[in-house]
């Protein structure tokens, strides 16, 4: 059971690049959230989703950009990547319904992102 | 969005001691739940507290949820290296949402 999926695991970009990173999960789960955690500090919400075709911003969601055509997949898209957005992305899921307040968030791996 | 506040930021401890970490916020939580990332992954769920003065063990962590359900506290009794990691309260609603986290650093 491979759980919350992230690819690419590192990347390097200049300034100006855009990119996609992914994330797949095979639990079924309605909840999605991508995060960004900069050295250091906690967690912070960029976008999340409550269903496919269901995207809401965080507190963070300036310079990025979601979908969510299916359940397993929730790609977060950087626009045009700037030093600031040097970080680690951790991407999440959780079952909804009624239990949203209380089931488990799953993480993947993260992705380690630099901007140059 | 409701604001979760840590304290302490950092705490660096010997092996052996006890610690208490706290998570406030100003408005009520519906539910709270503690998680801990070790470096280089992702955080893992401990425990979900739902009730008003409910404690729960894990082991040698001890989480409670204030009466009004506005604080919450994580203590951990004889402290091990294996403890070491960042800590985060959390709640949930549509949005999932992290406090600061505390830093913990358990020396041998």
């Amino acid at each position: 059971n491979a759980g919350v999926t992230q690819t690419p695991k590192f990347q390097v970009l200049k300034t100006g690049q855009s990119m996609t990173l992914q994330c797949a999960q095979d639990m079924n789960h309605e909840y999605m959230s991508w995060y960004r955690q900069d050295p250091g500090m906690g967690l912070r919400l960029i976008h999340y989703s409550v269903g496919a075709g269901i995207t809401d911003q965080g507190e963070v969601p300036n310079g990025y950009n979601v979908s969510r055509s299916t359940t397993e997949d929730f790609p977060l898209r950087l626009l045009s990547a700037a030093p600031s957005q040097t970080s680690v992305y951790f991407c999440a899921s959780r079952r909804g319904g009624q239990g949203k307040k209380k089931t488990e968030a799953f993480f993947g791996q993260g992705t380690r992102l630099t901007v140059v | 969005t409701q604001l979760l506040e840590q304290s302490p930021q950092f705490l660096s401890i010997q092996e052996g001691e006890n610690l208490t970490v706290y998570c406030n916020s100003s408005s009520v939580f519906s539910s709270l739940q503690w998680y801990r990332q070790e470096p280089g992954e992702g955080p893992v769920l401990l425990v979900t507290v739902v009730t008003g003065g409910e404690v729960k063990k894990l082991k040698r962590l001890t989480f409670q949820f204030g009466d009004a359900r506005k604080d919450s506290s994580l203590h951990i009794t004889a402290a091990q290296p294996g403890d070491t990691g960042l800590y985060l309260c959390s709640q949930a609603g549509n949005m999932l949402t992290f406090g600061g986290g505390t830093r913990l650093m358990v020396k041998p």
